[in-house]
């Protein structure tokens, strides 16, 4: 009973170097979306996707992207990390009428130093 | 961007007493939704409120989405020690499709046994 899965659970990187966090859903759910925390601002969406092969911005898109070629992957990738991409990292999934209901992993802690 | 505004940022109370929060905007919303984090964990929902003026209960959890559309209440009884975490609340922005949810700034709550 999987839910959503996200690798890696730490993960500390330099200035400018580039990787990869992966994220997969078990529940063949449509709707796929990634956020990012940081103290005191709750949670901001970065991208999401409404089905395989469609994406589209949130509100914090700046730095990253991300691709859905499969129902049960969407990952994000930081093109040259930033110290101001240091953040705690969660991905959701939830069915296309999910009123609201969103299932989360357990998330990513990112350092960039 | 959407602004939610959540008070108290944090409580720490006694085993045995009784929680409120709340959580206000400047818009309308039709859709609120409360969730809890636990310590190291993605967010989790507990009550989904889709009517105004509507009071669910979950457990010793009960919400409230405001008459006017602008606000929504929690309130847990008898409070005990896994009741810790981070409580958000999050409205929905517009009605179909992709979920698009806006985040409060969370209330922190810690509950000594």
């Amino acid at each position: 009973n999987a839910g959503v899965t996200q690798t890696p659970k730490f993960q500390v990187l330099k200035t400018g170097q580039s990787m990869t966090l992966q994220c997969a859903q078990d529940m063949n759910h449509e709707y796929m979306s990634w956020y990012r925390q940081d103290p005191g601002m709750g949670l901001r969406l970065i991208h999401y996707s409404v089905g395989a092969g469609i994406t589209d911005q949130g509100e914090v898109p700046n730095g990253y992207n991300v691709s859905r070629s499969t129902t049960e992957d969407f990952p994000l990738r930081l093109l040259s990390a930033a110290p101001s991409q240091t953040s705690v990292y969660f991905c959701a999934s939830s069915q296309g009428q999910g009123l609201g209901k969103l299932f989360f992993g357990s998330g990513t802690q990112l350092s960039v130093l | 961007g959407q602004q939610l505004n959540q008070s108290p940022q944090s409580m720490f109370i006694q085993e045995g007493e009784d929680v409120s929060m709340n959580c206000t905007s400047s818009s309308i919303f039709n859709t609120w939704l409360w969730y809890k984090q636990d310590p190291g964990e993605g967010p989790v929902l507990l009550i989904a409120l889709y009517k105004a003026g509507e009071l669910t209960s979950n457990g010793r959890l009960t919400a409230q989405f405001g008459i006017t559309r602008k606000d929504s209440f929690l309130n847990i009884s008898a409070s005990i020690p896994s009741d810790v975490g981070i409580y958000f609340c999050a409205v929905q922005l517009g009605n179909t499709g992709f979920q698009k949810l806006v985040f409060g700034t969370g209330t922190r709550l810690l509950v000594s046994p």
